[in-house]
């Protein structure tokens, strides 16, 4: 079965630091992943994802992620940190076979000014 | 281009009680997907439609029920409405990129059973 795991429930970063939320996935075959960020109140807005290819991907608003085949790992990066970006992220792993993507629990990171 | 649209934004429902939520999606964008976020959680996937075809359907009861129309909107049906249904529910239109679904997603009904 595929999956996702978010360790982190919370990450604080101060402002102008870098961040990472982290990821790891179980999948068969090739991964499909995504990151999604949710504001209050709100749908889910997308950010980038990784189908083939640069183990780097960038994505909106500055943010990029690191694919690791290896580690099963997908986390999300962002050089310098902003108080907007404050908000609950979701890392997903789209199932070809259920043609569903599965979510993770979440993250809320804190970017303290 | 508008992006996905849902209707109602709230809604307040009593126990036992249906509900019909709708969903636009993007113009262009054939697919749409249904998903249950209850709070503190992600988002589960409900079902997800094709070309008016049921193309996937997740851990869900049979209480639960959609439909797709022509012009590509689409209706979440729930009977029988129980206190765990109360969560926001999320509408996704997709348009297949690279081998893949890639998912744009509306801002959601928040249901509250009562």
């Amino acid at each position: 079965a595929q999956s996702v795991a978010q360790p982190e429930d919370q990450v604080n970063v101060a402002e102008g630091n870098p961040l990472t939320v982290k990821c790891t996935y179980s999948v068969s075959g090739n991964p499909y992943l995504f990151w999604y960020v949710q504001y209050p109140n709100r749908g889910l807005q997308f950010l980038l994802k990784y189908i083939t290819g640069d183990n780097l991907v960038k994505g909106s608003y500055g943010f990029e992620a690191e694919f690791n085949k290896s580690q099963t790992s997908f986390h999300l990066k962002k050089p310098s940190a902003l108080v907007s970006d404050s908000a609950l992220y979701f890392c997903a792993v789209y199932n070809t076979g259920g043609f569903k993507t599965i979510f993770g629990a979440g993250t809320r990171l804190f970017v303290k000014a | 281009d508008a992006g996905v649209t849902q209707s109602p934004t709230h809604l307040i429902k009593t126990r036992g009680q249906h509900v019909t939520l709708r969903c636009s999606p993007i113009s262009g964008h054939k697919s749409v997907s249904w998903y249950q976020q209850v709070l503190g959680q992600g988002p589960q996937f409900i079902f997800q439609y094709y070309e008016k075809e049921e193309r996937g359907r997740g851990n869900f009861p049979d209480r639960f029920s959609a439909r797709q129309f022509p012009n590509y909107s689409s209706e979440l049906n729930v009977n029988a409405l129980l206190l765990g249904d109360s969560a926001l529910y999320l509408c996704a239109s997709s348009i297949r990129d690279g081998g893949t679904d890639t998912q744009y997603f509306g801002p959601g009904t928040r249901l509250t059973v009562l």
